[in-house]
Parts: structure tokens; C-alpha cells; sequence
């Protein structure tokens, strides 16, 4: 199976808060990333947290990490049209600190 | 500072033909990566360089597909014959040496192989 796995599409009205899930398999990611891809461009880093962590406020961004589950969220509050890209989860590997990347969520904000 | 460089930003080819992408990483990042990313998926890592050595090259198809990365600083990927399934963004991404170091990624080029 896959080493992470997201939901693909999210559709959320402009002003509400965005929930992004991700599960992963690698119970010894040290940290766990999240990426921001816009239409036509690379990868930007949103926020991460350490394994150690079992959340992190960033400004509108908060993550909730559940090591036991596996589980990491990323919340977006007062989400804004800027906010429609696809966002990724990515845990680095423990063995070679390389990053798994699932397939993204789809992120659209309506008016 | 400036960000991880890429050209050319869109490419379109014929099957069997060759293409080379090129990669300025951030200056002063030991570690280069090369990501495959198809529509739709997340990005596959190709090859990882640190300085001018590859550090993992195991998901590079390597009958059809090259990368260097002379003087530990630019790196170029070419791919000779293209397939059509070869038709993805890649992605060039650097960061520095260890754990916990954020990977910054450029642009990436679009390729489409017709």
C-alpha cells in the first residue's frame, strides 16, 4: 500500500476552516511536512512539526500530529480563494530522511 | 537569497526523442534532488546527489534516463529515447546536508511527450 495517504478533493466556502488528513506508515518520521503546490509551480514548505509535538499554531495553520494513529491533520482557518492549491503530506523517512509524498488534496475554495 | 532555477519551463517532443532539463540549486545546498511528478500524483524522487556524488539513483529508469551534477553545483537531467509516459513536471528541489532540512523546490518543467 501506500506510505501516505490523503484524500484528493476538498471543497470548502471561502471564510471557513480547511481539514486536511493524512495517515502514514512510518512510525519513526522524525518530521512531518507540509507542502503547498499552486497551478504550474513547485513544491513551497507550509509548516512542519516534529515528532515530538503533538500540535503547532503557525498564524492561520495549525497541525495535529497523532503518532499512535498515525495520523497528521493540518487545519487552515479563514480560508481564502489563495489558499485553492494542492497540498501535500510528507513525512520524512527515518531510514534515509528522504520525503514521502502521497498523491495531495485538492484544494477548492468557493465563494 | 534566490530560489532553486529551471529551464526550460515547458517542453514538448516526439516519442524517442531526447530532452535535457537543467538545475541551479539554492547556493551553498550540498544535496540535489530530481523528482518525476505525474498529473495527479505526488512527486516520485529520481536521484539524489550530494555534492557532485549520487547518493540514491534507485527509482531512476536508467536505461532511458541521466543526470549529473558536474562541480556539486548545477545538475542536468536528459532522458534518451523519451516514452510517452515520460510526460510529467520535473521537479528540482536542494536543501542542506541532514535531517529536518527543509527541501526547496523550483518551478519544475512540464514536459509533453506526443
Amino acid at each position: 500500500g501506500e506510505d501516505v495517504e490523503q484524500s484528493l478533493f476538498l471543497s470548502v466556502r471561502e471564510g471557513d476552516s480547511s481539514v486536511i488528513n493524512c495517515t502514514y506508515t512510518d512510525s519513526s518520521s522524525t518530521y512531518l511536512y507540509w507542502y503547498k503546490q499552486e497551478p504550474g509551480a513547485g513544491l513551497q514548505l507550509l509548516t512542519y512539526i516534529f515528532s515530538n509535538m503533538d500540535m503547532k499554531q503557525d498564524q492561520r495553520l495549525t497541525v495535529l500530529l497523532n503518532k499512535k494513529d498515525k495520523h497528521l491533520s493540518l487545519r487552515i482557518a479563514d480560508t481564502q480563494t489563495g489558499d485553492s492549491a494542492i497540498y501535500f503530506c510528507a513525512p520524512e523517512r527515518s531510514n534515509d530522511y528522504k520525503l514521502s509524498f502521497g498523491a495531495g488534496t485538492t484544494v477548492t475554495v468557493r465563494a | 537569497e534566490a530560489g532553486v532555477a529551471q529551464s526550460p519551463r515547458y517542453k514538448i517532443i516526439e516519442k524517442r526523442q531526447s530532452v535535457a532539463f537543467w538545475c541551479n540549486p539554492i547556493s551553498g545546498h550540498a544535496t540535489l534532488y530530481w523528482y518525476q511528478q505525474i498529473l495527479g500524483q505526488g512527486p516520485k524522487l529520481l536521484i539524489q546527489f550530494q555534492n557532485n556524488g549520487v547518493v540514491d539513483d534507485s527509482q531512476l529508469p536508467k536505461d532511458r534516463f541521466s543526470a549529473e551534477r558536474l562541480k556539486g553545483v548545477d545538475s542536468t537531467l536528459k532522458i534518451q529515447p523519451a516514452k510517452l509516459e515520460d510526460s510529467a513536471v520535473y521537479l528540482c528541489a536542494s536543501s542542506t546536508l541532514g535531517t529536518g532540512n527543509e527541501q526547496f523546490f523550483g518551478p519544475g518543467t512540464r514536459l509533453t511527450v506526443l
